[in-house]
């Protein structure tokens, strides 16, 4: 596609539900990112693939969040046992390779757990 | 500590005036870079510029640039001839590399106005 593109827009779920976001990147880029984003603040780095590995996975929140890639393209971000606090702007972002300094950001997923 | 300080929450500029964006980093990396983000009030996020910490020039992408005092760990964005639509919020970041795996740091964000 021509852009970065993440479904859904807008996610509203209970406490305690499991949901995926999904982020399609741009055709041929082999890096992809994934951001946190609370209402009213910067932007909380949780994991990059390269390609379909992600070397460090320190930076997701806590084991109820994990995160695969699949043929070098689409990515899931999973967050199980949603809590209020996972309420946020969830961006994907994807770049020619994890080295190039231009990343193009979705538009976001707004999770709203209620 | 944090790593990317934005100590600016808000600022107004006049259009046409250019307008600095403050930010300062903290690394013990040699090698690093820093970027400037985009944020108008639609979300989306948008890449303005980037300085690795070898170059030796300023960056510049037409009306942006990145004033880069390496001793200082400053990295301030200069928006030159502001216009309307540069009302947003503007991010620094930076990019470490740990053990051969990239991290990105963002700044709180500086709210830019535009006034007329």
């Amino acid at each position: 596609g021509a852009g970065v593109s993440q479904s859904p827009s807008n996610k509203v779920t209970e406490k305690g539900k499991d949901v995926e976001l999904r982020c399609d990147p741009i055709s041929g880029h082999t890096a992809l990112y994934w951001y946190r984003q609370r209402l009213g603040q910067g932007l909380e780095f949780l994991i990059y693939f390269q390609g379909n590995s992600a070397p460090d996975k320190s930076g997701l929140p806590s084991d109820r969040f994990s995160a695969e890639r699949t043929g070098e393209s689409v990515s899931t971000l999973t967050i199980q046992r949603t809590q209020q606090e996972d309420s946020a702007v969830y961006l994907c972002a994807s770049s020619l390779s994890e080295g190039a300094p231009e990343a193009f950001f979705g538009q976001g997923t707004r999770l709203t757990v209620v | 500590a944090q790593k990317i300080t934005q100590t600016q929450p808000g600022m107004f500029v006049q259009e046409k005036e250019a307008v600095t964006l403050d930010c300062t980093y903290d690394t013990s990396d040699q090698s690093y870079g820093l970027f400037w983000y985009k944020q108008p009030s639609s979300g989306e996020m948008i890449f303005l510029i980037y300085q690795g910490s070898y170059d030796e020039q300023n960056a510049t992408e037409g009306r942006y640039s990145l004033n880069f005092q390496k001793a200082r760990k400053s990295a301030n964005l200069v928006i030159s001839a502001s216009q309307l639509g540069d009302s947003a919020m503007y991010f620094c970041a930076m990019r470490e590399q740990d053990s051969g795996t990239y991290k990105y740091i963002f700044g709180t964000g500086t709210r830019l106005k535009v006034l007329a």
